[in-house]
């Protein structure tokens, strides 16, 4: 069974950019959450998408949004990028929403200069 | 304020002997707690779990105790074994929650021939 996968593995942008993360989840598994590692703060809880609705948000700026579709493909958006976004974003599904375990996708490491 | 803690940001440890790492919490509504690893460039890989009803789970050579009156877990692996290198993650869950899974900042295992 494949694993969870990430698009793009690297990207690179500048300030004001926005950019678009996108992530499929297990075949089969419904919930896709999102997160950001930094080294100052670690992993972090972005937010958990399941039928296509936002269950709940971690504490992060409205720039971040997010989106997930019916066959339960997410992406990520994150708007006028400031340097402090730089980081890598890991996306992780489970079968259920709330589900105790999560899968981790490889992540996207997004850079802004 | 963190939840979740490691307070080693770095172990080593011969191969063939035990390793122990430690995570400590102070949210006492989390009921659900999970170790992962990650390699670089990787994402976390889920490695075990274990629920609050239990103070011991077992999974060939990893162990996690749970001290629920300490607010403590740990993480036995043993033998340990060169690809056991890797920064470990102690994760935690409130049951049922929409918040994600909150995360300590790791640990970087070494482990040395």
């Amino acid at each position: 069974k494949a694993g969870v996968t990430q698009t793009p593995r690297y990207l690179i942008k500048t300030r004001g950019q926005q950019v678009t993360l996108s992530c499929s989840p297990i075949s089969g598994h419904r919930s896709v959450s999102w997160y950001q590692q930094t080294p100052g703060q670690g992993l972090q809880f972005l937010f958990e998408y399941f039928s296509e609705t936002q269950r709940n948000k971690g504490n992060f700026p409205g720039r971040f949004s997010g989106r997930q579709f019916s066959n339960s493909r997410s992406e990520m958006n994150v708007s006028t990028l400031e340097l402090g976004d730089s980081a890598l974003y890991l996306c992780a599904s489970s079968l259920l929403a709330g589900d105790n375990e999560q899968f981790f996708g490889p992540g996207t490491r997004l850079t802004v200069l | 304020d963190q939840q979740v803690k490691q307070n080693s940001p770095s172990l080593s440890v011969q191969e063939g002997r035990i390793s122990i790492l430690n995570c400590d919490y102070t949210n006492s509504m989390f009921d659900y707690f999970l170790w992962y690893k990650k390699y670089p460039a990787e994402g976390p890989t889920f490695l075990i779990s274990i629920s609050s009803i239990k103070d011991k789970n077992e999974d060939g050579r990893f162990t996690v105790f749970l001290n629920k009156s300490a607010k403590h877990l740990s993480l036995h692996i043993v033998p340990s074994q060169p690809g056991d290198s890797a920064v470990y993650f102690c994760a935690a869950k409130e049951g049922g929650g929409a918040d994600g899974l909150t995360f300590g900042k790791g640990t970087h295992l070494i482990i040395q021939p």
